[in-house]
């Protein structure tokens, strides 16, 4: 079974403070991947990254950057958290194989006071 | 670009009522993937769709890959409390990057 594991289930930052969310995947894959879901918005992506040390931005990357220095960690930055980046995100992870399914952590619920 | 469209946005049905929902798009997908978000917890793939026409079921759940490819069904059968949560649908970035493209979601109540 795929173990995709975040963090914090819950975090409470101040505006202005750098937040650091953390995932691991322990299936090897190559794939990683951080959304953030807001209600009626479904998930958005805001970066992708296909292989150690490589990333690419997804639809709203702007407030965030990330890191991936080792094949199983992908970690999400917010330089200077800001109230209207309270919301929950999600890390998945993905093999490079023909099936397309993404496999989710629990979710980090973050909010910015 | 690529969208997906759930829809009904929530339901609230009874207990051991039948659930129908919907995603559509103007644009083909050659994969459909139907994800279920309990509360306070992270997506679980349900079911995954690859082929035009393909039925699939997963106990009370049966998806369907609709024969245009512009579109897929979920049907949840006598719907139990634990169904309570979000359904999205999703499909791959047409740029074939790995990337998915997910609906709104469908918010799904359930009274005992």
């Amino acid at each position: 079974d795929v173990k995709v594991t975040q963090s914090s289930r819950y975090l409470v930052k101040r505006t202005g403070e750098k937040v650091f969310l953390e995932c691991v995947q322990d299936m090897d894959h190559e794939n990683m991947f951080w959304y953030r879901q807001d209600p009626g918005l479904g998930l958005r992506l805001i970066y992708f990254s296909y292989d150690v040390k490589m990333k690419e931005k997804g639809d709203i990357p702007e407030g965030y950057s990330v890191s991936r220095e080792k094949k199983e960690r992908f970690s999400l930055i917010l330089e200077s958290a800001s109230t209207n980046q309270t919301s929950m995100y999600l890390c998945a992870s993905r093999g490079n194989g023909a099936l397309k399914e993404q496999f989710f952590g629990p979710g980090t619920r973050l909010t910015v006071l | 670009g690529q969208q997906l469209n759930q829809s009904p946005q929530s339901m609230f049905i009874q207990e051991g009522e039948d659930v129908s929902m919907n995603c559509t798009s103007s644009s083909i997908f050659n994969t459909w993937l139907w994800y279920k978000q309990d509360p306070g917890e992270g997506p679980v793939l349900l079911i995954a769709l690859y082929k035009a026409g393909e039925l699939t079921s997963n106990g009370r759940l049966t998806a369907q890959f609709g024969i245009t490819r512009k579109d897929s069904f979920l049907n949840i059968s006598a719907s139990i409390p634990s169904d309570v949560g979000i359904y999205f649908c999703a499909g791959p970035k047409r740029s074939n990057t790995g990337k998915l493209i997910f609906g709104q979601g469908t918010t799904l109540q359930v009274k005992p």
